[in-house]
């Protein structure tokens, strides 16, 4: 069965840090597909990316990014110079390609200090 | 215009009691989702629906019954509430699994029960 491991239970860091959320995932699928989700503290679940299997390509998106290793089956997410508006439960998720079930990670807490 | 949308946002009910939730996506989508969120965070998925059928049932214990009027509505009714169902569930929709589409949240439903 696949597994998605976020070993950061919570990271706190002050204003304009750079951090990094690891995710390391586990399967035997050929075809898979890796998501990031932002819940703050109103609770609601933001997509944030979406990576399949084949597109080893990171990404940046402002203030984030996102670096794929299938060598190390990582999928890690930085933010760099951090905000309080950063402070969030940041979620790794996991689908197989062809099944429409998403295996999320624990979860790591954030939290931006002023 | 809301997306995915639930209702109520909270629900508080004693136990024994039988409840529902109510989800309602304007996507277009296909596929809907229940998930349930744990007092550590944990989401796991319980149902999907894809026009109106049944595809995914993850051992959720047969007091919880989805049901799904049209594919835009996935409804979620719990008889026999216990404690152990307080939680916060939440509905999902995506486009479909052929179009490998990220899945996107509602708002929640904060479920307490007493």
């Amino acid at each position: 069965a696949q597994k998605v491991t976020q070993a950061q239970t919570e990271i706190s860091v002050v204003e304009k840090e750079d951090v990094t959320l690891d995710c390391v995932y586990e399967t035997r699928d050929t075809t898979y597909y890796l998501f990031w989700y932002k819940q703050p503290p109103s609770g609601e679940l933001v997509f944030l990316i979406r990576r399949n299997s084949f597109d080893e390509q990171n990404e940046i998106s402002g203030r984030y990014s996102w670096n794929f290793q299938k060598s190390t089956s990582s999928f890690n997410f930085t933010i760099t110079a951090s905000q309080v508006v950063d402070s969030a439960v940041y979620f790794c998720a996991y689908r197989q390609g062809g099944s429409e079930k998403l295996v999320f990670g624990k979860g790591t807490k954030l939290t931006v200090n002023p | 215009d809301t997306a995915v949308s639930q209702t109520p946002k909270y629900l508080v009910t004693q136990m024994g009691n039988d409840k529902s939730i109510k989800c309602e996506q304007n996507l277009g989508h296909d596929t809907m989702y229940w998930y349930k969120q744990d007092s550590k965070k944990f989401l796991k998925i319980m149902f999907s629906y894809n026009n109106k059928e049944l595809i995914i049932n993850e051992t959720v214990p047969n007091r919880f019954s989805p049901k799904s009027p049209d594919k835009a509505h996935l409804n979620l009714h719990i008889n026999s509430l216990e404690l152990g169902d307080s939680a916060v569930y939440f509905c999902a929709s995506s486009p479909g699994v052929t179009l490998n589409n990220e899945q996107f949240f509602g708002p929640g439903t904060r479920l307490t029960v007493l």
